[in-house]
């Protein structure tokens, strides 16, 4: 066990729908990061939040949208979903005893568009 | 732009014997590290070794360890010991230091272990 609870555990929702998933990251740390998981991209980098303000952004479309609130946990919001987007979304966090560079990966949230 | 290759896609090893996974990356910066992850079924990703790119000691945990060959831009992943435990899809990743997009991981495809009893 990471420390890392991300809800739900799986998601299954039509095509134009939005979806939020939501991350609480390991006591303490400031950093939430966000990847997604497809057969076709592999592993992608999609978003960062340091305590409560983005950071860094990778791959992520437009109709998607993070944010990082101020107890820390993050949300990740997923609108107009295609069927492209069915794919693991994971949360990690970091930045805690000083230790910024290990990411520790929650259990990750399937979704499936239909 | 960096990049991640594992050449390797579908690996074997007998119980108690030892392989090496291998992964290559690409990048110009200096000031980086890397990373092996482990993918169980249960698709829980967990942190194996992590290896500074200024050190060049190589990392070890336990029953891995890696083998860092900075100028090559080669870092592979070797398994002593394989445990039935050790059956995962395992993933190198790179982090570039002291950018704007530091603590971005940047994955390569992946390698299934599997291993045999």
């Amino acid at each position: 066990d990471s420390g890392v609870t991300q809800t739900p555990k799986h998601l299954i929702t039509a095509t134009g729908q939005r979806v939020t998933l939501r991350c609480s990251p390991r006591s303490g740390d400031l950093s939430v990061y966000w990847y997604q998981q497809s057969l076709d991209q592999g592993l992608q980098f999609l978003i960062q939040y340091y305590n409560g303000e983005e950071r860094a952004k990778g791959n992520i479309l437009e109709r998607f949208s993070a944010q990082q609130f101020p107890d820390l946990h993050s949300e990740l919001n997923l609108s107009s979903l295609e069927l492209g987007d069915s794919a693991l979304y994971f949360c990690a966090s970091s930045a805690r005893d000083g230790n910024t560079y290990e990411q520790y990966f929650g259990p990750g949230t399937r979704l499936t568009v239909t | 732009a960096q990049t991640v290759t594992q050449s390797q896609p579908e690996m074997s090893v007998q119980e108690a014997e030892t392989v090496t996974l291998s992964c290559t990356y690409d990048t110009s910066e200096n000031n980086y590290y890397l990373f092996w992850y482990k993918q169980p079924p249960s698709r829980q990703m967990i942190l194996v070794i992590r290896q500074e790119a200024y050190k060049q000691q190589n990392a070890t945990e336990n029953r891995f360890s890696v083998n860092f060959q900075k100028a090559a831009k080669s870092f592979s992943l070797k398994i002593s010991d394989s445990q039935l435990g050790d059956t995962a899809m395992y993933f190198c990743a790179f982090m570039k230091l002291f950018s704007s997009n530091t603590g971005k991981l940047i994955f390569g495809q992946g390698t299934t272990l599997q291993v045999k009893p």
